[in-house]
């Protein structure tokens, strides 16, 4: 079946380091692929999405390139703040199922 | 503003007590959800409304029940509330149905503590 495999956290940086959150998925057929964002809290949000191949999602600094031949969606941020602390997740598409497939989701602490 | 409203935003109740959670979308999508949110934030679907229809039902105790009387609503029903049910629940809705193809409209999540 269908799956996504997330990064275990938490992910500590400094501010201003550089962001890789690594997400892998397996699927059948062409899923689209999402990263959504927790802050403490609150509900998720949209941060991105890639509805094909070679799509790149980006989003506040953040981006993520959907890569058919790895089967990879991993996330990057070039500079990070401490406002970026959250948890973040990745998720498919699965449109046999009407729903989204969840990543077990990353938590990204940024210090000062 | 509010796109997706859930009451109460916490809930602290005793065992073998029932409980209502609702949920209030105000963007017109046609379908709704309600997921359970555990200690270690993994996110697990329950069920989905789709144009008032159920149209996922995952294996969940039968012990909740979730009802939709318009597509802008989908309430949760808790009978028997046991230690385990503690957890973060957040109702969502997305334009459609379609495969998860659309963005999902989180609420703010009720905190509910059986204790």
């Amino acid at each position: 079946g269908n799956s996504v495999t997330q990064m275990e956290g938490p992910v500590t940086l400094s501010e201003e380091a550089f962001l890789t959150i690594n997400c892998t998925y397996t699927a059948t057929g062409y899923p689209s692929l999402f990263w959504y964002v927790q802050y403490p809290g609150e509900g998720l949000q949209l941060l991105l999405k890639a509805t094909k191949a070679d799509d790149k999602g980006s989003n506040k600094g953040f981006e993520a390139t959907y890569r058919k031949e790895t089967t990879s969606f991993h996330l990057e941020k070039g500079s990070v703040q401490v406002s970026d602390s959250a948890v973040y997740f990745c998720a498919l598409s699965d449109r046999s199922n009407y729903q989204l497939i969840w990543g077990a989701g990353t938590k990204l602490i940024i210090k000062p | 503003d509010t796109a997706v409203s859930q009451t109460p935003k916490y809930l602290v109740t005793q065992m073998g007590n029932d409980k209502s959670i609702k949920c209030e979308q105000n963007l017109g999508h046609d379908t709704m959800y309600w997921y359970k949110q555990d200690s270690k934030k993994f996110l697990k679907i329950m069920f989905s409304y789709n144009n008032k229809e159920l149209i996922i039902n995952e294996t969940v105790p039968n012990r909740f029940s979730p009802k939709s009387p318009d597509k802008a609503h989908l309430n949760l029903h808790i009978n028997s509330l046991e230690l385990g049910d503690s957890a973060v629940y957040f109702c969502a809705s997305s334009q459609d149905g379609s495969g998860g193809q659309e963005t999902q409209y989180f609420g703010p999540g009720t905190r509910l503590l059986v204790l």
